[in-house]
């Protein structure tokens, strides 16, 4: 059973606007929730973070949004960009680190 | 520089052979991991270390071993008994529990 789901494989975005990447989780015990993202071939990249205690955390065009009474994440990128086309990971830790399938992103010119 | 390591990139083998994929760190990082991405299944967890000679099974251990007697290494062993060996495995390390995955590139295995 899936304890991170990330439900949506793949978002077209228009370039400079906004994209929104969602992640649903299951298990409340969830203290500690990251993104990544991932190019082919290569490993993933963390790109941001953010603890159970807070509910917003953003750093430059990246903010992770938690709301924990809907047992929900999401990661906004403003403004996207051509080099944002990735697979992005929403990834969920209690004492070990579970990740979702992954949302392949799009920015179209 | 400090990173992850995984060698080789490629990796071609004979059904019913055993492999050995490598990983090393020099990070100084005491927890390590192995996961497998297969298209559409995301990441998942095969076997992780949080210190030197302890390793715990993950979601998806069933053919496969590991050690860790060193801190900068955990090298993973795909043995014949891997039903579907043919995959993308990535090894990852981290500081501390309040610390993110840092990831080698990865090591694509394929078995025929």
């Amino acid at each position: 059973d899936q304890q991170v789901k990330q439900n949506s494989p793949s978002l077209s975005v228009q370039e400079g606007r906004i994209s929104i990447l969602n992640c649903d989780y299951t298990n409340s015990m969830f203290d500690y929730f990251l993104w990544y993202k991932k190019y082919p071939a290569e490993g993933p990249t963390f790109l941001i973070s953010i603890s159970s205690i807070k509910d917003k955390n953003e750093d430059g065009r990246f903010t992770v949004f938690l709301n924990k009474s809907a047992k929900h994440l999401s990661l906004h990128i403003v403004p996207s960009q051509p080099g944002d086309s990735a697979v992005y990971f929403c990834a969920a830790r209690d004492d070990k680190i579970i990740f979702g399938k992954g949302t392949r992103l799009h920015i179209l010119p | 520089d400090g990173g992850i390591t995984q060698s080789p990139k490629y990796l071609f083998r004979k059904e019913g052979q055993n492999v050995t994929l490598s990983c090393e760190q020099n990070l100084n990082h005491d927890a390590m991991y192995w996961y497998r991405q297969d298209p559409g299944q995301g990441l998942r967890l095969i076997y992780y270390s949080q210190i030197v000679n302890d390793f715990q099974k993950g979601d998806i251990a069933e053919g496969y071993s590991v050690s860790r007697e060193k801190k900068e290494s955990f090298p993973l062993t795909v043995t014949s008994a891997q039903k579907n060996p043919t995959a993308f495995y990535l090894c990852a390390s981290r500081y501390g529990y309040s610390s993110p995955l840092h990831f080698g590139n990865g090591t694509r295995l394929t078995v025929t």
